[in-house]
């Protein structure tokens, strides 16, 4: 079946440290985005991208960073300048979007990410 | 900017009966996409309803339904026959037309389902 991975469903970081969040698809889209969702808000924008090697900053990118050298997969790496990183983390894929039509996104299952 | 606005952070129903949420946004757009997107207990992000603003024949699949009000920047949600597995969090998310997909989310409304 087609969809999307991540992984893995709990993390815990450690003050200073780098971690990575993974994010795999096998629905051939092209899109794939990053949101972070705390309690009583809504998902928002971390990182996105449109093509392979190809990604811009979204609303919260400051603390984050990505890469996307496969079209299958955007991982995202929560940095030590991140000062408050604990929330969950979900990834989502869609086909590209144009000016005439825009598709919707597809999401994983989450990460959960807390501070030990 | 995009602004999306659910003012009813919970909501209870009984099952079987029916129930609106409520969504409203801001934009100066005149071309964008609203959805609906529901999040279970199991915090999978699922895609209930699609509207593309253009349209002005209201979306429905299956027991869900909206009442998109493009003059008065309204888009509620309507479950009929509530059933328990309807219980989760449900976020309204705005996207304009054109863009390169970016979703903007509502902060979203906890529903109940009650046996």
């Amino acid at each position: 079946d087609g969809g999307i991975t991540q992984s893995p469903k709990y993390l815990f970081r450690k003050e200073g440290q780098n971690v990575t969040l993974s994010c795999e698809q096998n629905l051939n889209h092209d899109a794939m985005y990053w949101y972070r969702q705390d309690p009583g808000q809504g998902l928002r924008l971390i990182y996105y991208s449109q093509i392979v090697n190809d990604f811009q900053k979204g609303d919260i990118a400051e603390g984050y960073s990505v890469s996307r050298e496969k079209k299958e997969s955007f991982p995202l790496t929560v940095t030590s300048a991140q000062k408050n990183p604990t929330a969950f983390y979900l990834c989502a894929s869609s086909i590209a979007t144009d000016s005439y039509s825009n598709q919707p996104q597809h999401f994983g299952d989450g990460t959960r990410l807390s501070i030990l | 900017a995009q602004t999306v606005t659910q003012s009813q952070p919970e909501m209870s129903v009984q099952e079987a009966e029916t129930v609106t949420l409520s969504c409203t946004y801001d934009t100066s757009e005149n071309n964008y996409y609203l959805f609906w997107y529901k999040q279970p207990p199991s915090r999978q992000m699922i895609l209930v309803i699609r509207q593309e603003a253009y349209k002005q024949q209201n979306a429905t699949e299956n027991r869900f339904s909206v009442n998109f009000q493009k003059a008065a920047k309204s888009f509620s949600l309507k479950i009929s026959d509530s059933q328990l597995g309807d219980t989760a969090m449900y976020f309204c998310a705005f996207m304009k037309g054109g863009s390169q997909g970016n979703l903007i989310f509502g902060k979203g409304t906890k529903l109940s389902v009650k046996p």
